[in-house]
């Protein structure tokens, strides 16, 4: 099982550029979370998902657009970047609300 | 305004002894806490979890202390080993929901 797998690992992009962040999970967990860490940050929450076809805003939206279409994707987008949103990304799943979350390996982004 | 506090950027102890980190928080509703382990390049990994009706949680070599009156929760390693070196992060959350506030972590180094 390969569990939270994140896509792609790196990547560089200018100002304005759009790009879609891609998670996908073998565990068949209904919960999903997107979360950015910056430094000298804890994780912060920017959307979430309570099964397929829903989304929800967390803590940090803005900027950011999320789809859930099947339960083992979920997709983050960022339709015109800006170099606020250079961070590391990070996927997670959930099997219950409010259990222990697993984590992707990241995507370090940096918008220039 | 930081909701959770891992005061201690580092931290450093020899091979065998006691590790102890350190959480702070300040949201008195705050009832399930969290520790999770991050390696580089990878996503955090979930460690140990405590409700507010305990003041104790045990999973083998590591234990988590919560002091209600004091808002403040610690990670106990004993003993510590090299494997161990990471960063740790605690989280808290108002019930178990899906919106845990994260600290900015800690980093522990075992010297063998």
């Amino acid at each position: 099982n390969a569990g939270v797998t994140q896509t792609p690992k790196f990547r560089v992009l200018k100002t304005g550029q759009s790009m879609t962040l891609l998670c996908a999970q073998d565990m068949n967990h209904e919960y999903m979370y997107w979360y950015r860490q910056d430094p000298g940050m804890g994780l912060r929450l920017i959307h979430y998902s309570v099964g397929e076809g829903t989304t929800a805003k967390g803590e940090v939206p803005d900027g950011y657009n999320v789809s859930r279409l099947k339960k083992q994707n979920f997709l983050l987008g960022l339709e015109s970047a800006a170099p606020s949103q250079t961070s590391v990304y990070f996927c997670a799943t959930g099997d219950r609300w409010g259990s222990e979350q697993f984590f992707g390996p990241g995507t370090r982004l940096t918008v220039l | 305004d930081q909701q959770v506090k891992q005061n201690s950027p580092s931290l450093s102890v020899q091979e065998g002894r006691i590790s102890i980190l350190n959480c702070d928080y300040t949201n008195s509703m705050f009832d399930y806490f969290l520790w999770y382990k991050k390696y580089p390049a990878e996503g955090p990994t979930f460690l140990i979890s405590i409700s507010s009706i305990k003041d104790k949680n045990e999973d083998g070599r590591f234990t988590v202390f919560l002091n209600k009156s004091a808002k403040h929760l610690s990670l106990h390693i004993v003993p510590s080993q090299p494997g161990d070196s990471a960063v740790y992060f605690c989280a808290a959350s108002v019930g178990r929901t899906y919106k845990y506030i994260f600290g900015t972590g800690t980093r522990l180094k075992v010297l063998a």
